[in-house]
């Protein structure tokens, strides 16, 4: 149990277009999930914090306009890179939380984010 | 600023012997504690977790956990090329906040 998927795995996409980022919990459900972005090379970067239901918790210097953080249910949150830019280019990466038990994060495959 | 401290490496070791990352905390509170292993350019995948002090064992590795140390680590007996690979401590300081080390890289020469 306690797999996570991200679609799309990975994207490249114009400069100024907006990008998806879907994260589901597929086994379990989940009140929390994580969004973090990796650059080359680097430790992960915690993003945002998202429970169902509620807004997002974001990180200090992380965008809250620019990374729109929705967790619409317990098994879906989705991440929208709006107007992206080169600079955006990054790994990133969701984890889930089971919902009760345990603090364990559970990583998704990560997307590629590739802007031109 | 809780912090979680990792020596970045990288640790070398050769085929079949101990590798032995270590990772240290400064919130005293810390209660459950990880250890993640990324492949380069793959996410983290989730090795072991411990709550305990002492250690946990789970085939090939084990977690060692001091509390009074503020101290955590990580044994890979064995280690194989396989094992090659950057590993995460992870420390959960309670409430739904997980902070992340830098990770050590570890290489197993053939």
């Amino acid at each position: 149990g306690a797999v996570v998927s991200q679609h799309p795995s990975w994207v490249i996409c114009k400069s100024g277009t907006s990008v998806k980022i879907e994260c589901r919990s597929l086994d379990f459900q989940a009140t929390t999930m994580f969004w973090y972005r990796q650059f080359p090379k680097q430790s992960l970067m915690l993003m945002a914090t998202s429970n169902e239901g509620s807004k997002a918790t974001y990180e200090q210097g992380v965008e809250k306009d620019k990374f729109l953080i929705n967790h619409a249910s317990l098994t879906l949150s989705t991440l929208t890179v709006t107007s992206a830019h080169p600079e955006d280019s990054s790994f990133y990466i969701c984890s889930a939380r089971r919902e009760i038990g345990t603090d364990t994060q559970y990583f998704g495959p990560g997307t590629r984010l590739t802007v031109l | 600023q809780k912090e979680v401290e990792q020596n970045s490496g990288p640790l070398s070791v050769p085929e079949g012997a101990i590798a032995s990352l270590n990772c240290t905390y400064s919130d005293r509170g810390s209660q459950s504690f990880f250890w993640y292993r990324q492949y380069s350019g793959k996410s983290p995948e989730l090795i072991m977790f411990i709550y305990s002090n002492g250690d946990k064992e789970d085939g090939r590795f084990t977690a060692q956990l001091n509390k009074a140390s503020q101290y955590v680590s990580l044994l890979i007996r064995d280690s194989q090329p396989s094992d090659s690979a950057t590993y995460l401590c992870a420390v959960d300081t309670g409430g739904f906040k997980t902070i992340f080390g830098a990770g050590t890289r570890l290489f197993v020469k053939a």
